[in-house]
């Protein structure tokens, strides 16, 4: 079945700099690579989300790159702020018999002042 | 306009004792999701409801029911409590379908001892 990885698993970076998450996935049929941001305390909230159509999407100042060779996908979010300190989840979807989308097991940004 | 709301927020059980998580969503969504959160698991899919009156096993269905009780309406029930239960849940709708926006209830964190 599908298996998606996320590094790292914790990010510490200064206010102001750039962050980069990596995910990977192993089943080729996912087409679908969406990105929740989890502030402590919260739930869960979809912040881009890109399908395999596409290799590269922008949302002011986050972006999500897709390699579908690869099987790699990325979130970049540049001139990070404190309100950006959150736990990031990626997760690939396809079509089987029902809608399938599999988590990435979340990485721990903290942006420093 | 509340989107998901789901209920208890906190709970402590015994084990072998049972209960049910309620949710409740207001978007006229068709689909809707139960989802347990593990610390370095991300979110799994415990069961969904593509549709009202239809139900299906996710990810880590073993010690769960559900009821789509109307299109509104998404019960989760453990019968009999194990402390291998003990997780944060989160219930999720979507207009149709997990390949698009989710949109996350706040959380119940249960503890079963």
């Amino acid at each position: 079945g599908e298996n998606v990885e996320q590094h790292p698993s914790t990010l510490s970076v200064q206010e102001g700099d750039s962050a980069v998450i990596k995910c990977t996935y192993s089943d080729s049929a996912s087409n679908y690579f969406p990105w929740y941001k989890q502030e402590l305390g919260k739930r869960p909230q979809l912040i881009i989300d890109i399908r395999s159509n596409v290799g590269e999407k922008k949302d002011q100042r986050i972006a999500v790159t897709l390699n579908k060779t690869a099987k790699h996908f990325s979130l970049h979010i540049t001139e990070t702020q404190p309100e950006d300190s959150a736990v990031y989840f990626c997760a690939a979807g396809m079509k089987t018999s029902y809608d399938k989308v599999i988590f990435g097991p979340g990485t721990s940004l903290s942006v420093i002042p | 306009n509340a989107g998901v709301t789901q209920t208890p927020k906190f709970q402590v059980l015994k084990t072998g004792q049972s209960m049910t998580l309620q949710c409740a969503q207001d978007m006229n969504h068709n689909s809707m999701y139960w989802y347990r959160q593990d610390p370095g698991m991300g979110l799994r899919l415990i069961y969904y409801s593509a549709s009202e009156g239809t139900t299906d096993k996710g990810e880590v269905p073993n010690g769960y029911n559900v009821s789509r009780l109307n299109k509104r309406e998404f019960s989760l029930r453990l019968e009999s409590a194990a402390p291998s239960q003990t997780s944060v849940y989160f219930c999720a709708s979507s207009e149709r379908g997990l390949r698009e926006k989710l949109f996350f209830g706040s959380g119940t964190q249960l503890s079963v001892l």
